[in-house]
């Protein structure tokens, strides 16, 4: 079975340090989607980073960067120069294929406070 | 690209009724999804459709909960005979096939239910 784990329920960070906030996953399947989402206070989820199981590089998207090491399955995200409205809920969350249904399973979450 | 919208926002009930959600996913996507998500959780799929064919059912699904999408187009979630431990956000999230494993998902803000 396909699982996602988030084991950081909350963190902190100050404004404008970076943040690395943790996942780490567990699937047989040998292709697979790994994937980011915000969820600020208003409750829409937002698509923020995406990483292909056979990718070569990192993938990175403007201040958001993916950690991806296959061996440990891990995928972390990592934020640069956290801004206030950084401060939300992030889902690591991903998409295998016959085992997974094709469907995207998510994480607990983390919360991530920004301080001024 | 008017985003994913989903009605009603808020919904309160009494135990054993019936409620209908329903859900407009963004107008060129064939795929539309169904999570729920309770406080402090990331989403929990709850069933799939590709056009108007449902694909996949979680078996969260209980034979209480039915979902169609009539003509591909908007989709509804039905729940009947309510129960305290229905109560969740209901997300819906659509996404454009663009081939396995990389599909973003849009999501609307959810229905928040609940059961009194």
């Amino acid at each position: 079975a396909q699982k996602i784990t988030q084991t950081q329920p909350g963190m902190f960070v100050q404004e404008k340090e970076a943040v690395t906030l943790d996942c780490t996953y567990d699937t047989s399947d040998p292709s697979y989607g790994l994937f980011w989402y915000k969820q600020p206070s208003s409750g829409e989820m937002i698509f923020l980073i995406y990483q292909g199981s056979y990718d070569q590089q990192n993938a990175t998207e403007g201040r958001y960067s993916l950690n991806f090491q296959k061996a440990r399955k891990s995928a972390n995200l990592v934020i640069s120069a956290s801004q206030l409205g950084d401060s939300a809920m992030y889902f690591c969350a991903m998409r295998g294929d016959n085992t997974g249904g094709f469907k995207t399973i998510f994480g607990a979450g983390t919360r991530l406070f920004v301080k001024a | 690209d008017t985003g994913v919208s989903q009605d009603p926002r808020h919904k309160i009930t009494k135990r054993g009724q019936n409620v209908t959600f329903r859900c407009d996913p963004i107008s060129e996507h064939n795929r539309l999804y169904w999570y729920r998500q309770t406080l402090g959780q990331g989403p929990e799929f709850l069933t799939y459709f590709q056009n108007e064919a449902q694909l996949e059912k979680s078996r969260l699904l209980s034979d209480r909960f039915s979902a169609e999408r009539p003509k591909g187009s908007f989709s509804t979630l039905e729940i009947q005979r309510t129960e305290q431990g229905d109560s969740a956000m209901y997300l819906c999230a659509s996404s454009l096939e663009q081939g396995f494993p990389n599909e973003k998902l849009f999501f609307g803000s959810g229905t928040q239910l609940s059961v009194l």
